[in-house]
C-alpha cells in the first residue's frame, strides 16, 4: 500500500520560533491534508490542498503542495504555546475520503 | 453543538469478549468512519460508510464488523476481541465522500487484557 514519511518525528523549539515539516510518499497523490491532534483529542483538520503547487494558509499556518505531487509542507511561524501537540498528513489518491493514507505524525513541543 | 460523539471514552475488555463502540453525529453528514490509532503511528481506516445504506472495508477491517444504524449513527463492533486491537478508536465524519474527514470524535481507549 501507500506509505507516508512524516519528518521530523518530534521537534523542540522555542516560543516565537518557526517550524517546518514535510510529508513525503513514494506514490503520487491528488489531495493533501494536515491535522492537528491535541492529547486526548481527536484530530482537527487545518489545512487541505488539491492542486500541485498549491500554497494555502491558515493564519500562521500555511502549507504546500508539492509540484512532484508527491510531497507537501507545513510551515507555523511565530510558535506559540498553543501550537504544542502532533501534526498529521494524510495523502489521497482518489476523490474518495475513505482512501486517505496517514503519516505518523510530527510531535511538537514548544518551551515558553 | 456536539459534533461527533463516541461512547464510552474507556474500556477494559478480556481476550474473547465482544463490544460495540458507539458514534453519533449531528451535522447531517453523510460519510462516516472508524479509524484506530496505535501509539506513535497515524491513523488507519478500519471501515468507513459513504452514505445512509453503504459501508466498505478501509486498511485494517479484519475482526471488525460495522452498522450503518441510520444517517446520525455508525458503530464499530469488535466480535472476539484480540489484545493486537488494543488501540484508540476515532469515528469522524465529512460532508460527502468526496470531502474530507473533518470532524472527529474524541476517541475510545479499548484496552484488550
Amino acid at each position: 500500500g501507500q506509505q507516508l514519511n512524516q519528518s521530523p518525528q518530534s521537534m523542540f523549539i522555542q516560543e516565537g520560533e518557526d517550524v517546518s515539516m514535510n510529508c513525503t510518499s513514494s506514490s503520487i497523490f491528488n489531495t493533501w491534508l494536515w491535522y492537528k491532534q491535541d492529547p486526548g483529542e481527536g484530530p482537527v483538520l487545518l489545512i487541505a490542498l488539491y492542486k500541485a503547487g498549491e500554497l494555502t494558509s491558515n493564519g500562521r499556518l500555511t502549507a504546500q503542495f508539492g509540484i512532484t505531487r508527491k510531497d507537501s509542507f507545513l510551515n507555523i511561524s511565530a510558535s506559540i504555546p498553543s501550537d504544542v501537540g502532533i501534526y498529521f498528513c494524510a495523502g489521497q489518491l482518489n476523490t474518495n475520503a475513505g482512501k486517505s493514507t496517514f503519516g505518523d505524525g510530527t510531535t511538537l513541543t514548544v518551551k515558553p | 453543538n456536539a459534533g461527533v460523539t463516541q461512547t464510552p471514552k474507556f474500556q477494559v475488555l478480556k481476550t474473547g469478549q465482544s463490544m460495540t463502540l458507539q458514534c453519533a453525529q449531528d451535522m447531517n453528514h453523510n460519510s462516516m468512519y472508524w479509524y484506530r490509532q496505535d501509539p506513535g503511528m497515524g491513523l488507519r481506516l478500519i471501515y468507513y460508510s459513504a452514505s445512509e445504506g453503504t459501508t466498505d472495508k478501509g486498511e485494517v477491517p479484519n475482526g471488525y464488523n460495522v452498522s450503518r444504524l441510520n444517517k446520525r449513527e455508525f458503530s464499530l463492533r469488535l466480535e472476539s476481541a484480540a489484545p493486537s486491537q488494543t488501540s484508540v478508536y476515532f469515528c469522524a465524519s465529512s460532508e460527502t465522500p468526496e470531502s474530507q474527514p473533518q470532524h472527529f470524535g474524541d476517541g475510545t481507549r479499548l484496552s484488550i487484557l
